[in-house]
């Protein structure tokens, strides 16, 4: 598609409930990444994707966070027993291979989940 | 000490004059070096980046940067209303080696009244 989009744009859930947010990123671009912005801060990355691999998941704050990537292209952010903490706005980005000096990530509109 | 900061704002200029949003960084290994405008419930949209010293100018942007000083700042010429909005800074590089992880500051907000 012509930008990375993302599903929901809204997600209100309760506490304890089990959320999937998913993202299509640009096609071509290889790399996928999942940063979280709360209110008042700037986006904290999560998670980034070589193609279908997880090549770094060290931002994924404890277990109950997982992303998968299958084929390579749309990828899925899963949350179990939610919290009110998790209440954040998820955004998806894509990028062309990194390249050293220039990594250009374009996001997508993000996801807003907020956790009653 | 955070990585990447910036002084939340607001900035407040009027139209037509020159906006000066400044970021320091801890790390000094960092390579690359990223504005991102955010408008308030919108994702944020790359600027322009920069990664060697000096001055890299784009439209009415100029990024500033200065390893010794592990600073950079941008400059926004001749101010719009349109303008309005949150500006991020970011970094890629430093320990670990990473050409992929970037780094956001906080933000600042500003406000460019007509």
């Amino acid at each position: 598609g012509a930008g990375v989009s993302q599903t929901p744009s809204n997600k209100v859930t309760e506490k304890g409930k089990y959320v999937e947010l998913r993202c299509d990123p640009i096609s071509g671009h290889t790399a996928l990444y999942w940063y979280r912005q709360s209110l008042g801060q700037g986006p904290e990355f999560l998670i980034y994707f070589q193609g279908t691999g997880a090549a770094d998941d060290s931002g994924l704050p404890n277990d109950r966070f997982f992303a998968v990537r299958p084929e390579g292209s749309v990828s899925t952010l899963k949350i179990q027993r939610t919290e009110r903490g998790d209440s954040a706005v998820y955004l998806c980005a894509s990028s062309l291979l990194p390249q050293s000096g220039a990594n250009v990530l374009t996001f997508g509109a993000g996801s807003r989940l907020t956790v009653l | 000490q955070k990585e990447v900061e910036q002084n939340s704002g607001p900035l407040s200029v009027p139209e037509g004059a020159i906006a000066s949003l400044n970021c320091t960084y801890s790390d000094r290994g960092s390579q690359s070096f990223f504005w991102y405008r955010q408008y308030s419930g919108k994702s944020p949209e790359l600027i322009m980046f920069i990664y060697s010293n000096g001055d890299k100018e784009d439209g009415r942007f100029t990024a500033q940067l200065n390893k010794a000083s592990q600073y950079v700042s941008l400059l926004i010429r001749d101010s719009q209303p349109s303008d309005s909005a949150t500006y991020l800074c970011a970094v890629i590089g430093g320990r670990g080696g990473s050409n992929y992880k970037l780094t956001f500051g906080k933000g600042t907000l500003l406000t460019v009244n007509p």
